[in-house]
């Protein structure tokens, strides 16, 4: 699987947007961008996955260079209740289910 | 709600002493996984299940075992448990291999170990 790179942390103001970037440069053709956050002691918690389009759902949206060397996740109203470790993850579509977690980003919202 | 539970939250033991980690399901998926999550660390994988198909890691110690005797069941058996091994031990499933499939995390049981 590709290797991905995160910043380490960052911060959000509590009710803005919060705009988390991965690299992925060497992602390869059959790769998927997945996202997960785990928030302090709990088990890590899907949120979005996409291959090539940008994706939305009920918690995220994730948009994904065209070049596909690079996405962002985004929390369209930041709340305290995000502040969470976010990893992004790059997995190939018939590689398994296994993940390989990186550094992942440590967002803390602030009110 | 479908979920994963995991029981203990909490376990302690003594250095050495056999320890057995639960988890359960009721979302009916055909895999189950086991990760280790040291301090201030990201999940590493130890192995999982297909089905009774069980899968190692390279690289998990052979201190580690698995079980699972159902569909609903998994187990973590660390045989000897070292210093070393104090972590949160975290269980998922997802419901096949390949694909998309994304992966349910249990909420972990964190063993120390004295």
């Amino acid at each position: 699987d590709a290797k991905t790179t995160q910043p380490p942390s960052m911060d959000c103001a509590e009710g803005r947007a919060a705009n988390l970037p991965c690299n992925h440069s060497t992602i390869s053709g059959n790769e998927y961008v997945y996202w997960y956050r785990q928030i302090h002691s709990q088990g890590p918690q899907y949120i979005i996955h996409g291959l090539k389009n940008n994706e939305t759902n009920e918690m995220a949206s994730l948009i994904i260079t065209e070049d596909r060397k690079s996405s962002t996740l985004i929390l369209p109203h930041a709340t305290l209740r995000d502040t969470a470790v976010y990893y992004c993850i790059v997995r190939a579509y018939n590689a398994g289910n296994m993940l390989t977690f990186g550094g992942g980003t440590r967002l803390m919202v602030k009110p | 709600d479908a979920m994963v539970i995991q029981n203990p939250r909490y376990q302690v033991t003594q250095f050495g002493k056999p320890v057995t980690l639960s988890c359960s399901q009721t979302l009916n998926h055909n895999v189950m996984y086991w990760y280790q999550q040291k301090s201030s660390q990201a999940p590493k994988l130890l192995f999982h299940y297909y089905d009774k198909d069980f899968n190692n890691e390279a690289d998990t110690p052979d201190n580690f075992q698995s079980r699972r005797p159902n569909t609903s069941f998994c187990f973590l058996d660390i045989r000897s448990p070292g210093l070393g091994d104090a972590a949160m031990y975290l269980c998922a499933t997802s419901r096949e291999i390949g694909g998309s499939y994304e992966q349910y995390f249990g909420p972990g049981t964190r063993l120390t170990v004295t």
